[in-house]
């Protein structure tokens, strides 16, 4: 069966300090993979989605980027963090046809 | 942009009323889906509806798409404690794509 892992699952980090986030899928080749934003209580903002290794499509101009470097691999990252960037972040994959599968998310706060 | 607005925002009901939460649109959506998402998890699928005018039905959760598929509504009968989450709906666009609601939070009291 199909699983995706993502951490650390709540982080506190200073503003203009680095981030990394990381999510893993297993179970499947080749998924959707996406990162999305979430404002407490409120939905869900895409940030970025992948179709395949190196291929990054990025919703809204910001401070983050995203990476592919393996096919199961995501990850979201950000040179120096502002205090906009607090909310908490879902990564999810799906495959052709399916609905999305979310992590548990990180919740980031910037100090 | 693709925007979906959901109304109410927030609903606070009590034990065994009935409720209806909508999902509206100006963009047409190739499918729309519903998900309810507890604190600190993602979000869950609750059901997929493809064809305009679609009605579907989870137990006491009714699903309809609109004819012209930009709008959707959600509605719960004899609502339980249970029910309480976050309800968001997301339209997917571009097959590879899902923009998801504003949310509509729901709290049912015993």
């Amino acid at each position: 069966s199909q699983t995706i892992h993502q951490w650390p699952a709540t982080l506190v980090q200073p503003v203009g300090s680095p981030l990394s986030l990381e999510c893993t899928v297993e179970g499947t080749s080749n998924p959707n993979l996406y990162w999305y934003r979430q404002a407490a209580g409120r939905g869900l903002q895409l940030l970025f989605y992948s179709v395949g290794i190196g291929q990054i499509s990025s919703e809204v101009p910001q401070n983050l980027s995203a990476s592919r470097p393996q096919d199961r691999q995501f990850i979201l990252s950000s040179k120096k963090l502002l205090l906009s960037d607090s909310g908490f972040y879902l990564c999810a994959w799906s495959a052709l046809g399916s609905p999305l599968h979310f992590g548990n998310g990180t919740r980031l706060t910037v100090t | 942009t693709q925007l979906l607005e959901q109304s109410p925002q927030f609903l606070s009901i009590q034990e065994g009323e009935n409720l209806t939460v909508y999902c509206n649109s100006s963009s047409v959506f190739s499918s729309l889906q519903w998900y309810r998402q507890e604190p600190g998890e993602g979000p869950v699928l609750l059901v997929t509806v493809v064809t305009g005018g679609e009605v579907k039905k989870l137990k006491r959760l009714t699903f309809q798409f609109g004819d012209a598929r930009k709008d959707s509504s959600l509605h719960i009968t004899a609502a339980q404690p249970g029910d309480t989450g976050l309800y968001l709906c997301a339209g997917v666009w571009n097959t590879d794509k899902l923009i998801f609601g504003t949310g509509t939070r729901l709290q049912v009291f015993p």
